[in-house]
């Protein structure tokens, strides 16, 4: 595709509930990234992704959280049990080199959690 | 793991002045420092970068300085114009790959 794709563009979701978001990337970047960015807030670093591997997942919030990556493309961040202070917009990015260069985002994913 | 700090966090600028925004990072592995511009309601997007074995990379009105020594670096705009108004973010890679982001710069230009 022309850019990164995410989807859904906004989900509105009761708290405790289930939500998979999902990361088109640059056909052919090796490097995908996931960011949270809370209103008014910076970017938080969640997880990366070299090929289908991620190297750290440290940044993941807590054990609700999850991310996976499938033939070096899709990728799906998944959050279980939502709370409301998950409620923020989240970004994937891709790179086609890695090394944390040239990332383009896509529009993001933005979560309500009532 | 990397911690990048900016300042100021809000920067109003008359049209036509400059502006700068400066950032710190911790990690000496650091080698890639980027700097994105989001304006309201849209995605970050890159507009410069630096490699760590540069001081110095200017395009047009924008221009980034690095001290390694010091772990800083600057983003300077000159000649400010109202679409330069956006949350300016700065990034450092550290040894780890993750691109770690500064908390961001929200610069108002009066017309």
């Amino acid at each position: 595709g022309a850019g990164v794709s995410q989807s859904p563009s906004n989900k509105v979701t009761e708290k405790g509930k289930d939500v998979e978001l999902r990361c088109d990337p640059i056909s052919g970047h090796t490097a995908l990234y996931w960011y949270r960015q809370r209103l008014g807030q910076g970017l938080e670093f969640l997880i990366y992704f070299q090929g289908n591997s991620a190297p750290d997942k440290s940044g993941l919030p807590s054990d609700r959280f999850s991310a996976e990556r499938t033939g070096e493309s899709v990728s799906t961040l998944t959050i279980q049990r939502t709370q409301q202070e998950d409620s923020a917009v989240y970004l994937c990015a891709s790179s086609p080199t890695g090394g944390g260069e040239k990332l383009f985002f896509g529009s993001g994913t933005q979560l309500s959690v009532l | 793991g990397e911690n990048v700090e900016q300042h100021p966090s809000t920067l109003s600028v008359q049209e036509g002045d400059s502006a700068v925004i400066k950032c710190t990072y911790s990690d000496s592995a650091s080698n890639y420092f980027p700097w994105y511009k989001q304006e309201l309601g849209k995605r970050p997007q890159l507009i410069i970068d630096i490699r760590s074995n540069v001081g110095e990379k200017k395009d047009q009105r924008i221009a980034v300085t690095l001290n390694k020594t010091a772990k800083h670096f600057s983003l300077h705009i000159t000649e400010t114009q109202p679409e330069d108004s956006a949350v300016y973010f700065c990034a450092a890679n550290g040894g780890d790959y993750k691109l770690s982001f500064g908390a961001g710069t929200t610069v108002t230009v009066r017309a």
